[in-house]
């Protein structure tokens, strides 16, 4: 069965911190990993790994992949309160469909 | 630049009601999808249907039915609400055709926050 797990579940910070999220998975025949943000409603698209090694950067948000010891990370610089949110992590199985399998989700605290 | 929409945003019913969750996409997407969110456990794939005229079951599909009805258009339908059906309903729409360097990712509705009592 194909799992996601995310670590840590909740996380509360000072404004100006550095965090990491950790995601990791057994998934059979994995295609690729996603990042999402979820905060009053929809999850919005972050970031999609299929390579091992290469950091995906976006502004104060970067992700990286390591697809030998199955798990990825996601660091946010310098937090600000807009970075209070759910991340999701989501694998993509290599199936017909794009259907994809997430973790329980971090929640994400910014104090100012 | 509607996106995925979903109707209705909140629902209350009652044990045993029947309801339909409805979901459009404007994307010209292949792939749509039907997750619901319970706290503390992520999204949990309900149905999907990977292109207009299949759909097949997900990860917790008991108790619902689903109809893509066009490319547009797919909806969820609860026959005999029961209250472990509480949660929030999320549609998704996706390419649905995997391409090396391109970002396939799933776009999704505002979601549908149903309460069975």
């Amino acid at each position: 069965e194909d799992k996601v797990v995310q670590s840590p579940l909740s996380l509360v910070v000072h404004e100006g911190d550095t965090v990491t999220l950790n995601c990791s998975y057994e998934v059979t025949n994995f295609r690729s990993l996603l990042w999402y943000k979820q905060e009053k409603k929809a999850p919005t698209f972050l970031f999609m790994l299929t390579s091992s090694g290469i950091e995906k950067k976006s502004g104060r948000l970067s992700s990286i992949l390591d697809k030998k010891e199955l798990f990825s990370i996601l660091n946010i610089t310098a937090t600000q309160t807009g970075d209070s949110a759910i991340y999701l992590c989501a694998v993509e199985p290599l199936q017909g469909a794009q259907k994809l399998v997430f973790g329980q989700g971090t929640r994400l605290t910014i104090n100012p | 630049n509607a996106g995925v929409t979903q109707t209705p945003k909140f629902q209350v019913l009652k044990t045993g009601q029947s309801m339909t969750l409805q979901c459009a996409q404007d994307m010209n997407h292949n792939s749509m999808y039907w997750y619901r969110q319970d706290p503390g456990m992520g999204l949990r794939l309900i149905y999907y249907s990977a292109s207009e005229g299949t759909t097949d079951k997900g990860e917790v599909p008991n108790g619902y039915n689903v109809s893509r009805l066009n490319k547009r258009e797919f909806s969820l339908r609860l026959e005999s609400a029961a209250p472990s059906q509480t949660s929030v309903y999320f549609c998704a729409s996706s390419v649905g055709v995997w391409s090396r360097g391109m970002n396939t990712e799933a776009f999704f509705g505002q979601g549908t926050r149903l309460t069975v009592v």
